[in-house]
């Protein structure tokens, strides 16, 4: 079945350390996302990526950082200087984010991160 | 700059009952589209509707209903004989064409509102 999958499901990480979260779809779409939703809130981006090998900054990127090498593969890394990292991380992607052009996106199962 | 605001936090209703869910948005493009996305307690996003800008018909799609006016920049959800199953966070998001300051196709969410459903 075509779909995005997110891995692991729930993380656990002691402070200090870095973390990646895996993010991988099988609907041959061009853009995928990052986002954080936090408790009673709504979802803000950390990253996108509309092609492989380019990705731009979102509105909350600091502290996180993304690759795109596969088409099919975006994934995060949370790191040490992330000073709040515990929240629930979306992937999602989309068929293409072009010049006028907005596709829907798509969105994965998620991440739950808590740090001890 | 755009935002969206999804003024009900959480609402409870009885099985069967109607509710509505409201959805105001602000933005200076002239196109631009409109989507609601349920989160049941599972986490995951499930895409509901996307309308643009330029098409203000209300849609109806089984014991959901939208009504988009531009007038008034509200996109409100409506489910009807509403059901324990319809129980989860709605989130409504406006996402531009064009880049005025943030990045033309990136969602912008509103906060979300519960829905709870009782038998």
């Amino acid at each position: 079945d075509g779909g995005i999958t997110q891995s692991p499901k729930y993380l656990f990480r002691k402070e200090g350390q870095n973390v990646t979260l895996s993010c991988e779809q099988n609907l041959n779409h061009d853009a995928m996302y990052w986002y954080r939703q936090d408790p009673g809130q709504g979802l803000r981006l950390i990253y996108y990526s509309q092609i492989v090998n380019d990705f731009q900054k979102g509105d909350i990127a600091e502290g996180y950082s993304v690759s795109r090498e596969k088409k099919e593969s975006f994934p995060l890394t949370v790191t040490s200087a992330q000073k709040n990292p515990t929240a629930f991380y979306l992937c999602a992607s989309s068929i293409d984010q072009g010049v006028s052009i907005t596709d829907t996106q798509y969105f994965g199962p998620g991440t739950r991160l808590t740090v001890l | 700059a755009q935002k969206v605001t999804q003024a009900q936090t959480e609402i409870s209703v009885v099985e069967k009952e109607d509710v509505t869910l409201d959805c105001v948005y602000e933005t200076r493009d002239t196109t631009y589209y409109l989507f609601w996305y349920k989160q049941p307690p599972s986490g995951e996003l499930v895409f509901l509707i996307r309308r643009n800008s330029f098409d203000e018909q209300n849609e109806i799609s089984g014991r959901y209903s939208w009504n988009f006016q531009k007038s008034t920049s509200s996109f409100n959800f409506t489910i009807t004989a509403s059901q324990v199953v319809d129980s989860a966070v709605y989130f409504c998001a406006l996402s531009e064409a064009w880049n005025y300051g943030g990045s033309q196709g990136n969602l912008i969410f509103g906060k979300g509102t519960k829905l709870s459903v009782k038998p």
